[in-house]
């Protein structure tokens, strides 16, 4: 089946600190990857995806590789601000079925000035 | 262009009572994905819909749970007889039409946050 498993949070990390948060995944086939956002009290926003392997997406410092030999997406950023936190959403968008999107349970960043 | 729009953006009711959950595309997006998300847990896939037909609803509960995407208005989630175990946020997602590159894509709405007493 697919499945999204995401390393656990929260992470607190002080600002202009290196940021990886572990994505891999389970899925027939090459599915897509997806990285959301959730600002508290607010809806989930795309912050980037990949839809074959070896690509890269990136968005606002962020960046992640779609890794097919390690079945994994993880998410990076360089230098990390106070104004990115919140949680992070890793998904998959099943291949045969691409309508229904499967995520992981998410990780909280903080980032202290 | 606005966004996905869903209201209300919190709901209370008490065991027993009907929830009512809306849900407005983004404009020209013809799908819609209702997705329930319990307290510390990711988003769960319930039911995909297109205008007036239910294309998935593997997600969806057996009983008191159903949805609708009328030919006009807005994507409707309907709980009926509500339990505490219902009380989750409940994101709703539109993505356009089949043949755009940006199918795949999910935009998502703000939420519902139903606390059921």
């Amino acid at each position: 089946g697919n499945s999204v498993t995401q390393m656990e949070g929260p992470v607190t990390l002080s600002e202009e600190a290196f940021l990886t948060i572990n994505c891999t995944y389970t899925a027939t086939g090459y599915p897509s990857l997806f990285w959301y956002v959730q600002y508290p009290g607010e809806g989930l926003q795309l912050l980037l995806k990949a839809t074959k392997a070896d690509d890269k997406g990136s968005n606002k410092g962020f960046e992640a590789t779609y890794r097919k030999e390690t079945t994994s997406f993880h998410l990076e950023k360089g230098s990390v601000q106070v104004s990115d936190s919140a949680v992070y959403f890793c998904a998959l968008s099943a291949v045969y079925n691409f309508n229904k999107f499967y995520f992981g349970s998410g990780t909280k960043l903080n980032v202290k000035p | 262009n606005a966004g996905v729009m869903q209201n209300p953006r919190h709901l209370v009711r008490r065991r027993g009572q009907e929830a009512r959950l809306r849900c407005s595309p983004m404009k020209g997006h013809s799908h819609v994905y209702w997705y329930r998300q319990l307290p510390e847990e990711g988003l769960k896939f319930m039911v995909y819909l297109q205008k007036e037909n239910i294309i998935d609803e593997s997600g969806m509960p057996k009983e008191r749970f159903s949805a609708e995407f009328p030919k006009e208005g807005p994507s409707i989630l309907r709980i009926q007889q509500v339990v505490r175990g219902d009380s989750a946020a409940y994101f709703c997602a539109s993505s356009p039409p089949r043949g755009d590159e940006q199918t795949e894509t999910q935009y998502f709405g703000p939420g519902t946050r139903l606390l059921v007493l």
